[in-house]
């Protein structure tokens, strides 16, 4: 029973447009979301969070938004430029948990930018 | 400052084997983690440790233990190794004073179990 969902598996965007990368949650104990990029052979990098008191985050050319209702978040990127190619993970944590990076992970999304 | 480091890299076992992968973090943090990353499956947390001293299951736990050394290192084991372990392994910790799910994450171990 998948919590965090990511249903897309790929996406290729234009360099210089927006790339637009979805997730869906269904446990309504998470109170804490989070996006991670992964390029190949490295581990998981922070990207950015969102806290469910806040429906937008933004830091630089990274946008989160939450819709809480929708038990959706999506991550913009904006524009977007080669070097974002890689693997974006959507997570989420639940205020219970005893330490504060237990995450449940989605699937991820492998995004390209062509050139 | 390295951050997460993980041993080894990469690793072929035998079913049955048994190994320990290391973790060691110089950051000062006191929570550690132990992920595994499978083919479509995304990161699943095997277990954790919230402080030193103690330990807790994650989603995945049967097939290894692990063990809170002291604050820096966190080691996973595999006591008879099987196939349907096969996957990559990442250490991660976290720390009071960071975003709240900001956990940094080592290069990882590719384990094959033939």
């Amino acid at each position: 029973d998948q919590q965090v969902k990511q249903n897309s598996p790929s996406l290729s965007v234009q360099e210089g447009r927006i790339s637009i990368l979805n997730c869906d949650y269904t446990n309504s104990m998470f109170d804490y979301f989070l996006w991670y990029k992964k390029y190949p052979a490295e581990g998981p990098t922070f990207l950015i969070s969102i806290s469910s008191i806040k429906d937008k985050n933004e830091d630089g050319r990274f946008t989160v938004f939450l819709n809480k209702s929708a038990k959706h978040l999506s991550l913009h990127i904006v524009p977007s430029q080669p070097g974002d190619s890689a693997v974006y993970f959507c997570a989420a944590s639940a205020i219970y948990t005893g330490a504060n990076s237990k995450l449940t992970f989605g699937k991820g999304i492998t995004l390209s930018v062509r050139p | 400052n390295a951050g997460v480091t993980q041993t080894p890299k990469f690793q072929v076992l035998k079913t049955g084997q048994s190994m320990t992968l290391q973790c060691a973090q110089d950051m000062n943090h006191n929570s550690m983690y132990w992920y595994r990353q499978d083919p479509g499956m995304g990161l699943r947390l095997i277990y954790y440790s919230a402080s030193e001293g103690t330990t807790d299951k994650g989603e995945v736990p049967n097939g290894y233990n692990v063990s809170r050394l002291n604050k820096r290192e966190f080691s996973l084991r595999l006591e008879s190794a099987a196939p349907s372990q096969t996957s990559v392994y990442f250490c991660a910790s976290s720390g009071q004073g960071r975003l709240r799910g900001e956990a940094f994450f080592g290069q990882g171990t590719r384990l094959t179990v033939v």
